[in-house]
């Protein structure tokens, strides 16, 4: 998974609960990306930044927010979790200069009860 | 804005048999595109990718696609598939200096024995 990690790999909370995923990549990208993926939906994007403390919204941002501290970890966060917000999440990367050219974690099934 | 669509949610096929899967976009100029396929419980992995030039591109596992500007299509084929390529399949396309990706919803690729 082109030195991508994601953590949790599976998280189970209840509905009104903060939610952290992380994401940490050992490649040096300039790019990093949070998708979700819904039946239906294929991969939507939710935030991504384009360096550290470098962010912006993608198509489903509400009820999520993302940090960058370092260049190796983007974090999302789900301040009060919703049963929409069930889901598959994804973390991308890209160099900036391949073209658009992303690589994924294995990803975090997240179930909000 | 860029759109994907893949017309076909599942398909079918026989081990041996021929595989073509379809992606049309909609974008004024021409993109990139790109293939990605994802086993169950994994990411998704990169198959192939166009960028400019021979419109027959090759990628891994014995895939290859065919950009038809006219058509706006860049649909996946296979000559001979295999039980391993039973998997979920994404179209995606990439505007040039936007640094990201816009996916199509998924086409399931089944393979009877």
């Amino acid at each position: 998974d082109a030195g991508i990690t994601q953590s949790p790999r599976h998280k189970v909370t209840e509905t009104g609960t903060p939610v952290t995923l992380r994401c940490h990549q050992t490649e040096n990208h300039r790019y990093m990306y949070w998708y979700r993926q819904d039946p239906g939906h294929g991969l939507r994007l939710i935030h991504y930044s384009y360096g550290v403390k470098d962010t912006d919204k993608g198509e489903v941002s509400d009820g999520y927010s993302v940090s960058r501290s370092k260049t190796e970890d983007f974090l999302l966060t789900l301040e009060s979790a919703t049963s929409s917000q069930t889901s598959v999440y994804f973390c991308a990367i890209s160099p900036g200069a391949a073209k658009n050219i992303q690589y994924f974690g294995a990803g975090t099934r997240l179930s909000v009860l | 804005a860029q759109s994907v669509t893949q017309p076909d949610i599942h398909i079918t096929v026989s081990e041996g048999a021929s595989l073509e899967l379809r992606c049309n976009y909609s974008y004024g100029a021409t993109p990139y595109l790109f293939w990605y396929v994802q086993s169950p419980g994994q990411g998704l992995q990169l198959l192939l990718k166009y960028f400019s030039g021979d419109t027959l591109v090759q990628g891994i596992k014995g895939f290859e696609a065919e950009f038809k500007r006219s058509q706006s299509s860049f649909n996946l084929r296979k000559p001979s598939v295999h039980w391993s390529d039973a998997a979920e399949y994404f179209c995606a396309v990439g505007v040039p200096g936007a640094q990201k990706l816009v996916f199509g919803q998924g086409t399931r690729l089944t393979i009877n024995p």
